[in-house]
């Protein structure tokens, strides 16, 4: 089956501290990745993609690397701000169907 | 227009009332989706419409009904709801039902059930 695990929250982090959040994924054929993050009180927006094997998404000084030998898309960001204090989702789509499997989502507060 | 539109933003209701949300999309997009979110939670899948035909049903309780009038709007009637269905309802929807596409989300619905 498909399914998408993420690292436990909640991260507390101080500004300009590095950031990672491990997501590794269990699929079938070629799914593609994403990154999505929830602000309080909103809906998701799409942070970042990558469709195959090896390929880097990267947006807002995120990126995140698609890497099939170990089912993995790790978030990471060099420097977080305040600003960056949201939820964020890991998730996956098969080629073949019509669902996103989503992580459950791993909560972020940056601390000045 | 990257643009996913719901109404309303906020919907308290009781009940044995009838509402309906609203989701709309002007990106020629022919997957829709409605999703259910606790606080704390990942969205949960609800329904989704391809080619404005409904695809995919999550076993939800006949007091959701979903219609999709067409290719642009999503609706989701809201009847004789529990207080246990108050949660953010968020619509969604992809370029192409079978292409593995980004999915845009809308903001969300706050529904409270009292």
């Amino acid at each position: 089956g498909n399914s998408v695990t993420q690292m436990e929250g909640p991260v507390t982090l101080s500004e300009e501290a590095f950031l990672t959040i491990n997501c590794t994924y269990t699929a079938t054929g070629y799914p593609s990745l994403f990154w999505y993050v929830q602000y309080p009180g909103e809906g998701l927006q799409l942070l970042l993609k990558a469709t195959k094997a090896d390929d880097k998404g990267s947006n807002k000084g995120f990126e995140a690397t698609y890497r099939k030998e170990t089912t993995s898309f790790h978030l990471e960001k060099g420097s977080v701000q305040v600003s960056d204090s949201a939820v964020y989702f890991c998730a996956l789509r098969q080629n073949t169907g019509n669902q996103f499997y989503f992580g459950t989502g791993t909560s972020l507060t940056v601390i000045p | 227009d990257t643009e996913v539109t719901q109404t309303p933003k906020h919907l308290v209701m009781g009940m044995t009332n009838k509402k309906s949300l609203k989701c709309e999309q002007h990106m020629g997009h022919r997957a829709m989706y409605w999703y259910k979110q606790k606080a704390k939670k990942p969205p949960e899948l609800m329904f989704v419409y391809s080619y404005e035909k409904l695809s995919i049903n999550e076993s939800v309780p006949s007091r959701f009904s979903p219609e999709c009038p067409n290719s642009s709007l999503l609706n989701l009637h809201l009847h004789a709801l529990q207080p246990e269905d108050s949660a953010l309802y968020l619509c969604a929807s992809s370029q192409d039902p079978v292409l593995n596409t980004e999915a845009f989300f809308g903001q969300g619905t706050r529904l409270t059930v009292v």
